[in-house]
């Protein structure tokens, strides 16, 4: 069974802390994605990963970083976390076809990270 | 710009009532069109998609058909069970297919 796992289902962290969000992957895929959802807004795209140490800035990537160090494993941080980061934050993860203009591989995804700054 | 646009909800329907939710696409050639599905508490996962103009993509008594005439990809299901209530979400791949434009998302609610 295809597994994307995230380290936290809900956090609870101070304005000004560091924060760390950890995804794993047992299917070998080149490709992770950092999501935030929100009501209304749908999910948006924070950072993308097409393989190790490589990574793509998405729709909102402001005040937050991303770390890629193994294919399995992709990092979301916040360097100081604020309260408009409060959110629900989603992995995923999908094989990558460089250059498949309108293909579309399936993404899979994490069962989330509720994250609450106070 | 390519995008999707989605009925807005929330939509609450009885239970073995019918189901559409709407989505039409703005996009440069003929992409793939995916609906996903995320149930309480869980993540997204695809529920179904299609390829390529006129194929309708099926799954769970779920079904949609790719209509170029009419840039959309409405979500259609005849009888609705308690179990469907989830938030559902058509998606169109960008460019080389690595990332999606995700609509706002539609939160079905099924009651008894």
């Amino acid at each position: 069974d295809v597994k994307v796992t995230q380290s936290s289902r809900y956090l609870v962290k101070r304005t000004g802390e560091k924060v760390f969000l950890e995804c794993v992957q047992d299917m070998d895929h080149e490709n992770m994605f950092w999501y935030r959802q929100d009501p209304g807004l749908g999910l948006r795209l924070i950072y993308f990963s097409y393989d190790v140490k490589m990574k793509e800035k998405g729709d909102i990537p402001e005040g937050y970083s991303v770390s890629r160090e193994k294919k399995e494993r992709f990092s979301l941080i916040l360097e100081s976390a604020s309260t408009n980061q409060t959110s629900m934050y989603l992995c995923a993860s999908s094989f990558g076809a460089p250059g498949l203009a309108g293909g579309g591989y399936e993404q899979f995804f994490g069962p989330g990270t509720r994250l609450t700054v106070l | 710009g390519d995008s999707v646009t989605q009925m807005e909800g929330p939509v609450t329907l009885s239970e073995e009532a019918f189901l559409t939710i709407n989505c039409t696409y703005t996009a440069t050639g003929y992409p793939s069109l995916f609906w996903y599905v995320q149930y309480p508490g869980e993540g997204l996962q695809l529920l179904l998609k299609a390829t390529k103009a006129d194929d309708k993509g099926s799954n769970k008594g779920f079904e949609a058909t790719y209509r170029k005439e009419t840039t959309s990809f409405h979500l259609e299901k005849g009888s609705v069970q308690v179990s469907d209530s989830a938030v559902y979400f058509c998606a169109l791949p960008i460019n080389t297919g690595n990332q999606f434009y995700f609509g706002t998302g539609t939160s079905l609610t099924v009651i008894p």
